[in-house]
């Protein structure tokens, strides 16, 4: 099965900056089946991004995602409020696995 | 609206069993493969099977194979996990979640999630 290592483990920052957060893959995502989420606290993980660069709907345009193969990042390009969290890697071979998360929290 | 309530959650020991539910509104559930995913108490997330549109063809996270089954009613508009041999380890809360592959595969993204239900395994 494919592991997925997701750096950092915590990230600190003020709203408004850039946020930029990794997920590795131990091998190569095939199709870029490579999601991302975002879970608060109580909550259900809400879908972000798919096929490793397209939001999903209604997700702020202020969330990218990007790479291929074993290398893949979520861009929060000016954080809000509301987007301190935690956030998932996946990737959706056979059989589908998460990476252990980031927290983005407020400094 | 979509919504994925589940149910069937409970405290059981070691080797028990459990059933757990999953009732879908607010889509045409038989266009869409759905899974399981659970997240222990602090932890992250843990596929632990899915389940095309038909029921033709289903899968296993390693850590429940043998254990556990998926099943779905489309009359009923339900998705099903029987959990058997329950160990300590499978102390989760269990969400189900829509796959969001237009084929109607289990393979692909989640794009709605249930609020979960709490699955205890302790002596």
């Amino acid at each position: 099965e494919i592991v997925l290592t997701q750096s950092p483990g915590t990230l600190s920052l003020s709203p408004g900056e850039r946020a930029t957060l990794s997920c590795r893959a131990s091998q190569s995502v095939s199709s870029s089946y490579l999601a991302w989420y975002q879970q608060k606290p109580g909550q259900a993980p809400r879908l972000l991004i798919y096929g490793a660069s397209s939001r999903a709907t209604g997700i702020p345009d202020r969330f990218s995602g990007s790479g291929s193969g074993t290398d893949f990042t979520l861009t929060i390009s000016r954080l809000e409020p509301e987007d301190f969290a935690v956030y998932y890697c996946q990737q959706y071979g056979s059989p589908s696995t998460f990476g252990g998360g980031t927290k983005v929290e407020i400094k | 609206e979509v919504q994925l309530v589940e149910s069937g959650g409970g405290v059981v020991r070691p080797g028990g069993s459990l059933r757990l539910s999953c009732a879908a509104s607010g889509f045409t559930f038989d266009d869409y493969g759905m899974s399981w995913v659970r997240q222990a108490p602090g932890k992250g997330l843990e596929w632990v099977s899915g389940i095309n549109w038909n029921g033709g063809s289903t899968g296993y996270a390693d850590s429940v194979k043998g254990r556990f089954t998926i099943s779905r009613d489309n009359a009923k508009n339900s998705l099903y996990l029987q959990m058997n041999s329950l160990r300590a380890e499978d102390t989760a809360l269990y969400h189900c979640a829509r796959g969001s592959a237009s084929d109607g595969d289990y393979v692909g993204s989640f794009d709605y999630w249930g609020q979960g239900t709490l699955v205890t395994v302790s002596s």
